[in-house]
């Protein structure tokens, strides 16, 4: 089993719809992330917590919602979808003690917002 | 402010060709940096990370990049590529608790 898993990992919607994205990790890691990746702009991070209690903001955050139910699970919502976040989501978790930056991935979501 | 800039989109080469994948990143302080690899319809992998020490670092699949700090650059080598070296290549920063990617790079070995 994966050790960084995202669900759904395909989902259609229409424009205006509520769409949870879930991920759950196996690694113990404290901290977590929800990047989008869209064609010729790399990765651009969402929200990120720290822990339980800490939940931050990245570069893109409008229109996107975040909940960290547990260590192990950080769920990103869209409370109204549009077109332009169709894209590709992915959630990865890092290490705090350990602190050299390395993220592991999960495998992705992709979502297609009509 | 911190930035990650990969020059090449895609990066066409033949089966066992050399290839480089060029990366530069802007920092004003001192700096991780990562090349991660992500196949089709999967998500990335670490393929190599430069932390501190000898500048010349070797990852997996016979990988390798050199941390030039003079010239802010961080490419990314291989002496002879597969087939199935075919993906996207992602140059990362880190940084202060942040991490910074670049856009990618799509390497396209041909048979």
């Amino acid at each position: 089993d994966a050790d960084v898993t995202q669900t759904p990992r395909n989902r259609i919607t229409k424009t205006g719809k509520r769409i949870m994205l879930e991920c759950s990790q196996t690694k113990g890691h404290d901290r977590m992330y929800w990047y989008r990746q869209d064609p010729g702009l790399g990765l651009r991070l969402i929200y990120y917590s720290f822990d339980v209690k800490d939940i931050n903001k990245g570069e893109i955050s409008d229109g996107y919602s975040v909940s960290r139910q547990a260590q192990a699970k950080f769920s990103l919502s869209l409370e109204s979808a549009i077109p332009n976040q169709t894209a590709l989501y992915f959630c990865a978790t890092s290490d705090l003690e350990q602190d050299t930056g390395e993220l592991f991935f999960g495998e992705g979501s992709r979502l297609t917002v009509l | 402010a911190q930035s990650v800039t990969q020059l090449d989109s895609q990066v066409p080469v033949f089966e066992e060709a050399p290839v480089e994948l060029r990366c530069n990143y802007s920092s004003s302080v001192s700096v991780y940096l990562f090349w991660y690899v992500q196949y089709p319809n999967q998500g990335l992998q670490l393929l190599l990370k430069y932390l501190s020490g000898s500048t010349l670092v070797k990852g997996i699949n016979g990988f390798e990049a050199e941390f030039n700090k003079s010239q802010t650059s961080f490419h990314l080598r291989k002496p002879s590529v597969h087939i199935s070296d075919t993906a996207e290549y992602f140059c990362a920063l880190y940084n202060f608790n942040k991490f910074y990617f670049g856009s990618g790079t799509k390497l396209n070995v041909k048979p």
